[in-house]
């Protein structure tokens, strides 16, 4: 069994600040896991994923996110949030033979001028 | 451009009628999902299917049906059975190793009247 949660379901930036969302996950295999952003009545467009390689794992638009094992997280990070970035993030983990995904609930990011 | 198409775009249906929505890609993965995205639910599992002409039910089937008769489609229907409908549904393939991640398609808002 698999599961997701991610903390905050509305989390409100200003123009230029850090951008921390956060996700912590469980999962009974070594877990593949991803960062996934959807703007408004789009679909789901990948931003990073964890494959077992690299802890650190760079992805689109200045996005980055950290494989922790030991607090079971992979928190995703931005240094400098810009207003595009505004829309809702989903992280979601997948493993077993059939590669299903659970996801999170989402966050919906705001960004403030 | 290789990607997945679902169609339409927006979709009207009266109670009591069974509606199917498209979904199409020339990825050529074998493996493609139905998912269900209700405001602040995240996104859950439908259907599923790994190979042509096999399907496994997800975690909310109940109330709609698929077939995979061809690699490049994977209809979803909604039957008068389903008692909630209304709902933003997505498509994905799966592509294979080493990341299996998913691709999405634009998505189908589905809204019963």
């Amino acid at each position: 069994a698999q599961s997701v949660t991610q903390l905050g379901s509305h989390v409100s930036v200003s123009e230029g600040a850090l951008v921390l969302l956060r996700c912590n996950y469980s999962s009974s295999v070594p877990p593949y896991l991803f960062w996934y952003v959807q703007y408004p009545n789009q679909g789901l467009q990948l931003l990073l994923k964890y494959t077992s390689a690299a802890t650190l794992v760079k992805g689109i638009n200045g996005f980055e996110a950290e494989f922790k094992k030991s607090e079971t997280s992979f928190h995703l990070t931005k240094p400098s949030a810009h207003m595009r970035d505004a829309a809702e993030y989903f992280c979601a983990v997948s493993g077993g033979s059939n590669y299903k995904l659970t996801f999170g609930k989402g966050t919906l990011l705001t960004v403030n001028p | 451009d290789g990607g997945i198409t679902q169609s339409p775009k927006y979709l009207f249906r009266k109670e009591g009628q069974n509606v199917t929505l498209s979904c199409e890609q020339n990825l050529n993965h074998d493996a493609m999902y139905w998912y269900r995205q209700d405001p602040g639910q995240g996104l859950r599992l439908i259907y599923y299917s790994q190979i042509v002409n096999d399907f496994q039910k997800g975690d909310i089937a109940e109330g709609y049906s698929v077939s995979r008769e061809k690699k490049e489609s994977f209809p979803l229907t909604v039957t008068s059975a389903q008692k909630n409908p209304t709902a933003f549904y997505l498509c994905a393939s799966r592509k294979r190793e080493p990341s299996h991640e998913q691709f999405f398609g634009p998505g189908t808002r589905l809204t019963v009247l």
